[in-house]
């Protein structure tokens, strides 16, 4: 069965420094991967999604993830965080019904 | 167009009350799902319907049931609620038919439920 593990329930950065938060999938099948953002008290909503088109996939908010079948991982990043990417995030995975990771919550300090 | 909506955002109910979540989704969608979400635990699948008057079991569907008798309705009944059940339930639909495994979900903003 497929799965998503998220690396990291809680990740801090500095305003203006790197993202990372990661994310490992498990398919027996070629997966579709996706990242999803929720804000407080709102549902998710889509960054950007993997379907084997190409290996680096850009989404909104300037978040790109990379698809890496050697490592099954799928990691999100942005290159300068800012206050307003506070928030939770969600890795999953589809090869039927979608499967979501338990998320990581970005803290941003100033 | 106001996407997905649910009604109601909050409901405290008592151990053994039942009770109907209401999904609505006004972007013509034939799939709709029913999620539960737990501190740590991520979202995890209840139920979900593929098309009008057709439902099928998630990850967790013990004690809900759901009914999809329009294709822009998809409700979710508590027929004995549990305290294990109290949780944020969100609704959410996706795009056109046939299997689309790639298919964004569009999600409502949730459903506050406790159970005393």
């Amino acid at each position: 069965a497929q799965s998503v593990t998220q690396l990291g329930s809680h990740v801090s950065v500095s305003e203006g420094a790197l993202v990372l938060l990661r994310c490992n999938y498990s398919s027996s099948v070629p997966p579709y991967l996706f990242w999803y953002v929720q804000y407080p008290n709102q549902g998710l909503q889509l960054l950007l999604k993997y379907t084997s088109a190409a290996t680096l996939v850009k989404g909104i908010n300037g978040f790109e993830a990379e698809f890496k079948k050697s490592e099954t991982s799928f990691h999100l990043t942005k290159p300068s965080a800012h206050m307003s990417d506070a928030a939770e995030y969600f890795c999953a995975v589809s090869v039927g019904d979608m499967r979501f990771g338990a998320g990581t919550r970005l803290t941003v300090k100033p | 167009n106001a996407g997905v909506t649910q009604t109601p955002k909050f409901r405290v109910l008592k151990t053994g009350q039942s009770m109907t979540l209401l999904c609505a989704q006004d972007m013509n969608h034939e799939y709709m799902y029913w999620y539960r979400q737990d501190p740590g635990m991520g979202l995890r699948l209840i139920h979900y319907s593929v098309g009008e008057g057709t439902t099928a079991k998630g990850e967790v569907p013990d004690g809900y049931n759901v009914s999809r008798l329009k294709k822009q309705n998809f409700l979710l009944g508590l027929e004995s609620a549990a305290p294990s059940q109290t949780s944020v339930y969100f609704c959410a639909s996706s795009s056109p038919p046939g299997l689309a495994l790639d298919a964004e979900q569009f999600f409502g903003p949730g459903t506050r439920l406790t159970v005393l």
